[in-house]
């Protein structure tokens, strides 16, 4: 198995543009989630699904960031419009249950 | 939510030292997971590890979910040891430590 795919590796875009994030989670896994890590706050939970259904998204910080999967092998995160304070390293992993976990390599995000 | 301590925050060994990492947690939980991040910032899934003990290679971890508590054992640390060290509870999500950072001198 390839493992959790990211895209972007990285992503540089000017404020106001809207940026999209890609992920392809391990065949057979039922649950998907959305991380962000920052300096300052860590790794946080976004948003998470469950058999393609987003179960929680209390972690979204704003309107501005929406996140879909359309079925069992994608999903998207969108920030629009981008502020520079949105410049991260997104990452998405995925889970069969609350089973080992594994995460994707992760989008470093830049806005300017 | 679950709350999720681990100590201590920051170390430093020796090449070939042996460290014990910890990760308190406030909960009942089902499973536990240890997690490391090397410099390139890619998470790997060290352990999932509910209750006893398990082993690879250098590592061990072992998980006593009556006390709450899980230790990471690193013996005969080496330099590609280095990142940060995060454990995690499952609860549906998964409620992350804020690590430990570890760093291994030649």
């Amino acid at each position: 198995d390839a493992g959790v795919i990211q895209s972007p590796r990285h992503e540089v875009t000017e404020m106001g543009q809207e940026v999209t994030l890609r992920c392809k989670p391990i065949s057979g896994h039922d649950y998907l989630f959305w991380y962000r890590q920052t300096m300052m706050r860590g790794l946080e939970l976004l948003i998470y699904f469950n058999n393609n259904v987003p179960i929680d998204d209390s972690g979204m910080p704003e309107d501005r960031f929406s996140a879909k999967m359309p079925n069992a092998s994608f999903s998207t995160l969108k920030i629009q419009p981008s502020e520079p304070r949105d410049s991260a390293v997104y990452f998405c992993a995925s889970s069969k249950g609350t089973t080992r976990a594994f995460f994707g390599q992760g989008t470093r995000l830049t806005v300017v | 939510g679950i709350q999720v301590e681990q100590s201590p925050p920051d170390l430093i060994l020796q090449e070939g030292a042996n460290s014990t990492l910890r990760c308190n947690f406030s909960d009942s939980v089902n499973n536990l997971q240890w997690f490391h991040q090397n410099p390139w910032g890619q998470l790997i899934n060290l352990f999932y590890i509910p209750s006893g003990t398990k082993q690879n290679g250098r590592l061990s971890a072992t998980t006593v979910a009556t006390e709450r508590y899980s230790l990471l054992y690193i013996s005969s640390s080496q330099t590609t040891d280095s990142g940060v060290y995060f454990c995690a509870v499952p609860d549906y999500k998964f409620y992350f430590g804020s690590g430990t950072k570890l760093n291994v001198k030649p």
